[in-house]
């Protein structure tokens, strides 16, 4: 049971474009979602998250939506640089279960020069 | 910034074998996560612990046992190992006191066993 879903394995965008990465999840007691990036043979890297309170956190380049209503979030990266190239996680936690973070499977992000 | 640190980076074992996994978190942080992660899947949950006391369990065979010690370093014991096993381990800190969920991951311990 995938409570976390992230439907695009793959993403390719051209260097300077803005990049979008969905992700959806069923169970709704989970109120607080992050995006981890991922280099091969490293641990994920925590880059950006929000509370199920607000509906848009931005960071610099990086900007989270979240839709409550729809179950869905989607980070977008605008402009896109090869170094964003990695595979991205979504995560959720929700405060009944002590912060545990289910993830979905991952989005493989290449960003073209 | 100190960052998680796990012990061993890479570790070979035989079936049927021991292995023991560490993790030192970030100073001050007072949560450690267990996470395993399959070839080309998401991590899952194992375990976790809040101020040494296991917080939460999650699909963490019994042949896996966990625990953290007081000065927060947890260690991660796999008995009767199975070619199953064979994952990137990671472990995860965080700071409940301040309410957030960020949790911050080493760089993992790939077992592989044979």
């Amino acid at each position: 049971d995938q409570q976390v879903k992230q439907n695009s394995p793959s993403l390719s965008v051209q260097e300077g474009r803005i990049s979008i990465l969905n992700c959806d999840y069923t169970n709704s007691m989970f109120d607080y979602f992050l995006w981890y990036k991922k280099y091969p043979a490293e641990g994920p890297t925590f880059l950006i998250s929000i509370s199920s309170i607000k509906d848009k956190n931005e960071d610099g380049r990086f900007t989270v939506f979240l839709n409550k209503s729809a179950k869905h979030l989607s980070l977008h990266i605008v402009p896109s640089q090869p170094g964003d190239s990695a595979v991205y996680f979504c995560a959720a936690s929700a405060r009944t279960s002590g912060s545990r973070l289910t993830f979905g499977e991952g989005t493989q992000l290449t960003v073209n020069p | 910034a100190a960052g998680v640190i796990q012990s061993p980076r890479h570790l070979i074992k035989e079936k049927r074998e021991t292995a023991t996994l560490k993790c030192y978190p970030i100073p001050r942080h007072d949560t450690v996560y267990w996470y395993q992660q399959g070839p080309g899947q998401d991590p899952q949950f194992l375990i976790s612990f809040y101020e040494k006391m296991q917080s939460d369990k999650g699909s963490i065979p019994d042949r896996f046992s966990a625990q953290q010690f007081s000065d927060y370093h947890s260690e991660l014991n796999m008995s009767s190992l199975e070619l199953g096993d064979s994952a990137l381990y990671f472990c995860a800190s965080s700071d409940r006191v301040k309410m957030v969920a960020e949790a911050f991951f080493g760089q993992g311990t790939r077992l592989t066993v044979v």
